[in-house]
């Protein structure tokens, strides 16, 4: 069964700094990796998708990287802003339709 | 714009009365889902429609249903809310195993 995991469970930042999470998987056979943001009570709003063949994906700020042979992925930020405060989540497709899930890490960024 | 519609966005029912959460999306998605997100929770699979065929996770109770009559609408009926079943229900779309889109997500307090 598939265990998705991120580090750190929480981080508080001074803004402009440059983050990195981490979201590590047991189950290397997967098929996509996606980052997503929750803000509170909200649902999740989609922010990179990985395709199994790809290395990295870019938008904006946010670069993500997927190792499928470690079982990582990371989500570096770049200049962090308070408006970047919200729970990021990782989530692994490893086929069938069934994504698996992360806990989550909570992000705040202070001005 | 295309998205991913549900409603209520709160509700409230009683212990052991039926309720009925809907969703729609406007991305003509062949893949529909349902989650569960409890308080600083991963969201948590409960089912999802591959077109019409109807894919139920093994830990999913009994007391939860769904019925997704054409490809824009999907409904999660749980047929005798607990105490425990208070949480925010997440849907969600995809064209395959690409990118999920999320909508905002329903509130259900169970008083």
């Amino acid at each position: 069964k598939q265990e998705v995991t991120q580090i750190p469970a929480a981080l508080s930042v001074p803004e402009g700094e440059n983050l990195v999470l981490n979201c590590s998987f047991t189950d290397s056979a997967i098929y996509n990796l996606q980052w997503f943001r929750q803000d509170p009570g909200k649902g999740l709003t989609s922010l990179l998708l990985i395709q199994s063949s790809q290395r990295e994906q870019t938008s904006g700020r946010l670069n993500a990287s997927l190792d499928k042979s470690s079982g990582r992925s990371t989500l570096y930020i770049a200049a962090s802003q308070p408006g970047d405060s919200a729970t990021y989540l990782c989530a692994v497709e490893g086929g069938s339709y069934i994504p698996t899930f992360g806990r989550g890490t909570s992000l705040i960024v202070h001005p | 714009d295309a998205m991913v519609i549900q409603n209520p966005r709160y509700q409230v029912t009683q212990f052991g009365k039926p309720v009925t959460l809907s969703c729609s999306q406007t991305l003509n998605h062949n893949v529909m889902y349902w989650y569960q997100q409890k308080s600083s929770q991963a969201p948590k699979l409960l089912f999802h429609y591959y077109d019409k065929d109807f894919n139920n996770e093994a830990d999913t109770p009994d007391n939860f249903q769904s019925r997704r009559p054409n490809t824009s609408f999907c409904f999660l009926d749980i047929r005798s809310p607990g105490l425990g079943d208070a949480a925010m229900y997440l849907c969600a779309t995809s064209k395959g195993s690409y990118e999920q889109y999320f909508g905002p997500g329903t509130r259900l307090t169970v008083t």
